[in-house]
């Protein structure tokens, strides 16, 4: 089954506890990216990839950092959560990028900073 | 900088009634598309825009795309209790395809 695979569901840490989230499509996708969701807010772009080994900022990428080692995966580092990164997450893939196809999500991740 | 704004930000319906939701973009969007999401669920695309003018639909679902390209609506005839969610519109950013940008999203309830 084509799918965007994100893991852990839930996620409760302690303020600059490093942690990771994972993302991992197996549709062979080109264009991977993260996103937040924050209440009023909607979904705001964290970090995108357009390819293995390249990865460029999205509108709010202040204290995340991805890796694009292999096309399948595109996971999301936190070195040092703080409280305000307490949101849902989520991982998405298209096989360009928004300009020609429609992206596909994760279940998300629900990450809680104490 | 450019910004997509939707309106309603919620709308409470009776089953039966009509919908519609509203995109604003500040800056010409080179395509529109349009995602659902469920409470508790991920955005699940819906359809995606690309010409000046277009209309497209999918049962009861009405896409429209603004002739200049700035604006975009979805109308849903007769609403269900499946319609329940969040509807969201997203488009290119204007100086970079590769970026992505969410308008804050419609809320749906329906009332049986």
């Amino acid at each position: 089954e084509a799918q965007v695979t994100q893991n852990p569901r839930y996620l409760i840490t302690v303020t600059g506890k490093k942690l990771t989230v994972t993302c991992s499509q197996n549709m062979n996708h080109e264009y991977m990216s993260w996103y937040r969701q924050d209440p009023g807010l909607g979904l705001r772009q964290i970090y995108y990839s357009m390819n293995v080994e390249v990865t460029d900022k999205g509108d709010v990428p202040e204290g995340y950092k991805v890796s694009r080692k292999e096309k399948r995966n595109f996971p999301l580092i936190l070195e040092s959560p703080s409280p305000n990164q307490t949101s849902l997450y989520f991982c998405a893939s298209s096989l360009w990028g928004l300009n020609n196809s429609p992206l596909h999500f994760g279940n998300g991740t629900r990450l809680t900073v104490t | 900088g450019q910004q997509v704004m939707q309106i309603p930000q919620y709308q409470h319906v009776q089953e039966g009634e009509d919908f519609t939701t509203y995109c604003n973009s500040s800056t010409t969007l080179s395509n529109i598309q349009w995602y659902k999401q469920r409470p508790g669920g991920h955005p699940v695309f819906l359809i995606q825009l690309v010409k000046s003018g277009e209309v497209k639909k999918q049962k009861r679902l009405t896409f429209q795309f603004g002739e200049a390209k700035k604006n975009s609506s979805l109308h849903i005839t007769a609403t269900q209790t499946t319609d329940v969610g969040t509807y969201f519109c997203a488009g290119p950013v204007e100086t970079s395809y590769d970026k992505v940008i969410f308008g804050p999203g419609t809320s749906l309830s329906v009332i049986p």
